[in-house]
């Protein structure tokens, strides 16, 4: 079956940029999102189909993907930021989470 | 505004069954494809079950595929997980998640606590 896989914690102090990333085999090949999740409350969709962004969410937040890799990027870092972060991806009628990376903002 | 609250959850002895609902307001349910999704206690996300617009595509997770039945009602608007033969594994809490396509999550509810312990 198909896994993603990403760092469990990424640091970052405030105003700095902050990259999280997801790996899979030929990841580049299919779309990717990623969620917010902060303690006790629902994730949250942050970016998907590789880049784009839901409306509300700050323009900070920006996506990429290629190869066998698909990066998070928060430009800008805010201590709002802090939370555990997943990405996403669809393959052949499943759907298959990272085990998330926790941003600590310090 | 878009609104998902599950509810169904609570606890229940290794083997029992338990059924999943949420409701859906705020937007055409019929017209969109939903899932549920868990998370147990400290752990990361699951992806649980998928099921079309119309009710005719439906998947599974292989960890609950046999056991766990996902339908909906459009008229009510409203989503269900069927679990049965439930382990201590399938702790978790239960989110359904609207799907405006076949890749992304865009809305959750809030969450539904299932406790499988004996």
């Amino acid at each position: 079956s198909y896994e993603v896989t990403q760092p469990p914690s990424v640091s970052v102090s405030p105003g700095q940029t902050a990259s999280i990333t997801c790996s899979g085999d030929k990841l580049g090949n299919k779309y990717v999102c990623w969620y917010q999740q902060k303690p006790g409350q629902s994730p949250v969709l942050v970016i998907f189909q590789d880049n784009k962004r839901p409306s509300g969410i700050p323009e900070r937040f920006s996506g990429s993907n290629s190869g066998n890799t698909a990066t998070l990027t928060i430009s800008g870092t805010q201590a709002m930021d802090e939370a555990d972060y997943y990405c996403q991806a669809w393959d052949s009628s499943t759907w298959v989470f990272g085990g998330g990376t926790k941003l600590t903002v310090l | 505004e878009v609104q998902l609250v599950e509810s169904g959850g609570g606890l229940v002895q290794p083997g029992g069954s338990l059924r999943l609902s949420c409701a859906a307001s705020g937007f055409a349910f019929s017209s969109y494809e939903m899932n549920w999704v868990r998370q147990a206690p400290g752990k990361g996300l699951e992806w649980v079950s998928y099921i079309s617009s119309s009710g005719s595509t439906i998947y599974y997770a292989d960890s609950v595929r046999g056991r766990f039945t996902i339908s909906r009602d459009n008229a009510k608007n409203s989503l269900f997980l069927q679990m049965n033969s439930l382990r201590a594994e399938d702790t978790a809490v239960y989110y359904c998640a609207r799907s405006p396509d076949s890749g992304t999550f865009d809305y959750w509810g809030q969450g539904t606590l299932v406790t499988v312990s004996s």
